[in-house]
C-alpha cells in the first residue's frame, strides 16, 4: 500500500492544453510538496502548500487537507513543461517523505 | 540556497566492483537521505542518517551500506556491485525548519 498515490502515471498533452496532475496520500500531514525532475535531471522543489491554493506563473497547485487531495495544474502547456512531477509528503512524525511514483508529462509542439 | 552535491553523475562499473558515491551538504543539516529511482517505482528509500556516526535502513537497503562521518557528507557504499543495482541514485537533506527537502543533482549508476 502506497502512502501517496498520484495519476496519471504518464500524460501527453498537445503544446497549449491544460493539464492536471492528482495526488492523494493516507498519512497525516502538515504539507504537501510538488517536485519537479526533468529527463536527467535533479529534482526541485515547485510548491510547498498546506491549505488553498498556490500560483507560480502558469503552474498552480491546491490542495484540501480534509479530502487528503492535492492537484498539480498547467496552464497553456508548453514542450519545456516536458518533466517528472512528483507530489511528497512529510509525515507529521519521523524523518521520512512519501514519495508518489511521479507523472511523466509530455508536451507535443 | 541550499547546495547538495553528489561526487559523481555517471559512472559505469563492473559486477562485483566497490562502489562509492558521496554526498556533501553546504548547510549543517542532521537529515540525509539516499534514495534510488527506478521508472515506474518512484523513489525508493536506501538509507538514511539523522546524525553523525547514526544510520537507519529504509525500504531497500540490501546490498548497500552508508557512512556519515563527518556531518556534512553521507556516502553509500555498494560493497559488491550487481548488475540490478543499475539506477539513478539522488542523495537529499532534509531541512526540518521549512519542513523542505533538497536533492542533489543524482548519479546515474550502470553495473555491467
Amino acid at each position: 500500500k502506497n502512502e501517496v498515490e498520484q495519476s496519471p502515471q504518464n500524460l501527453t498533452a498537445q503544446e497549449g492544453e491544460f493539464i492536471t496532475i492528482n495526488c492523494s496520500y493516507s498519512v497525516g500531514i502538515s504539507a504537501l510538496h510538488w517536485l519537479q525532475q526533468h529527463p536527467g535531471g535533479g529534482i526541485v522543489s515547485l510548491f510547498m502548500l498546506s491549505s488553498g491554493k498556490k500560483k507560480h506563473g502558469r503552474l498552480i497547485a491546491t490542495i484540501n487537507i480534509q479530502e487528503k487531495h492535492s492537484s498539480l495544474h498547467i496552464t497553456a502547456s508548453h514542450p519545456r513543461d516536458s518533466a517528472v512531477y512528483i507530489c511528497a509528503a512529510p509525515p507529521n512524525t519521523g524523518n521520512q517523505f512519501y514519495f508518489g511514483t511521479g507523472t511523466s508529462l509530455t508536451v507535443i509542439p | 540556497d541550499v547546495k547538495v552535491t553528489q561526487s559523481s553523475r555517471y559512472l559505469v562499473k563492473r559486477t562485483g566492483e566497490k562502489v562509492f558515491l558521496e554526498c556533501v551538504q553546504d548547510m549543517d543539516h542532521e537529515n540525509m537521505f539516499w534514495y534510488r529511482q527506478d521508472p515506474g517505482l518512484g523513489l525508493r528509500l536506501i538509507y538514511f542518517s539523522y546524525d553523525v556516526k547514526m544510520k537507519e535502513k529504509g525500504d531497500i537497503p540490501e546490498g548497500y551500506s552508508v557512512s556519515r562521518e563527518k556531518k556534512e557528507r553521507f556516502s553509500l557504499i555498494l560493497e559488491s556491485a550487481s548488475t540490478n543495482q543499475t539506477s539513478m541514485y539522488l542523495c537529499a537533506i532534509l531541512e526540518r525548519a521549512g519542513n523542505t527537502i533538497y536533492f542533489g543533482e543524482g548519479s546515474w549508476l550502470t553495473v555491467v
